[in-house]
């Protein structure tokens, strides 16, 4: 089953609304989670990184005001989008690194689908 | 120069084929490396860790040669189920992964 989820898994919304998605690891405590960001037919993009407890780390070019990401305890991260444009229609994905023996592994989140109409 | 390369693709090979993936990373201090394994319009999943050694599981091969700075992943007898999209994954002592581009596969019938 999943390790991590995310929710929701598709959302269409209106030009200039905000639009929060979440992402739980459920059964192991993640300290970090990173956002991703996918364009058809290209390459996962990581936006930030998501650090329990205190400010995400943006990747340059990524606009913490508008992609605001917050961390509150050691299974969850939120990313909102705030005041959303059609450009910024895209696949987002959470993943978490779970530590243990084969170390480093990457679990995602199934991605949310935004269309900002 | 990027920190990790795929050749994009697509590879178009028939069912029963053997196919080869190269991943070229510029980090020396990368630690970790894997595989994943993208469907269209899916997250990725980790199709296998790649080993110091050299690790196989069932018809999948992948090989890390730290010197070369040189990751590979062979599939043979390719099925159908295997199309996707192959993401060459490093990292380093932290929780620094990168992502390579991947390398989009196509098995025809």
């Amino acid at each position: 089953g999943a390790v991590v989820s995310q929710h929701p898994s598709r959302v269409i919304c209106k030009s200039g609304t905000s639009v929060k998605i979440e992402c739980r690891s459920l059964d192991f405590q993640a300290t970090t989670m990173f956002w991703y960001r996918q364009f058809p037919k290209q390459s996962l993009m990581l936006m930030a990184t998501s650090n329990e407890g205190s400010k995400a780390t943006y990747e340059q070019g990524v606009e913490k005001d508008k992609f605001l990401i917050n961390h509150a305890s050691l299974t969850l991260s939120t990313l909102t989008v705030t005041s959303a444009h059609p450009e910024d229609s895209s696949f987002y994905i959470c993943s978490a690194p779970r530590q243990g023996v084969n170390t480093g592994e990457l679990f995602f989140g199934e991605g949310s689908r935004l269309t900002v109409l | 120069r990027k920190e990790v390369e795929q050749d994009p693709g697509p590879f178009n090979v028939p069912e029963g084929a053997t196919v080869a993936f190269n991943c070229t990373y510029s980090n020396s201090a990368s630690q970790s490396f894997f595989w994943y394994r993208q469907d269209c319009r899916k997250e990725p999943k980790l199709l296998m860790s790649v080993y110091s050694s050299g690790n196989e599981d069932g018809r999948f091969t992948a090989q890390l040669n730290r010197a070369s700075q040189y990751i590979s992943l062979l599939i043979r007898d390719s099925k159908l189920s295997d199309s996707a999209t192959y993401l060459c994954v490093v990292k380093d002592y932290g929780q620094n992964f990168v992502f390579g581009p991947g390398t989009r596969l196509s098995v025809l019938p």
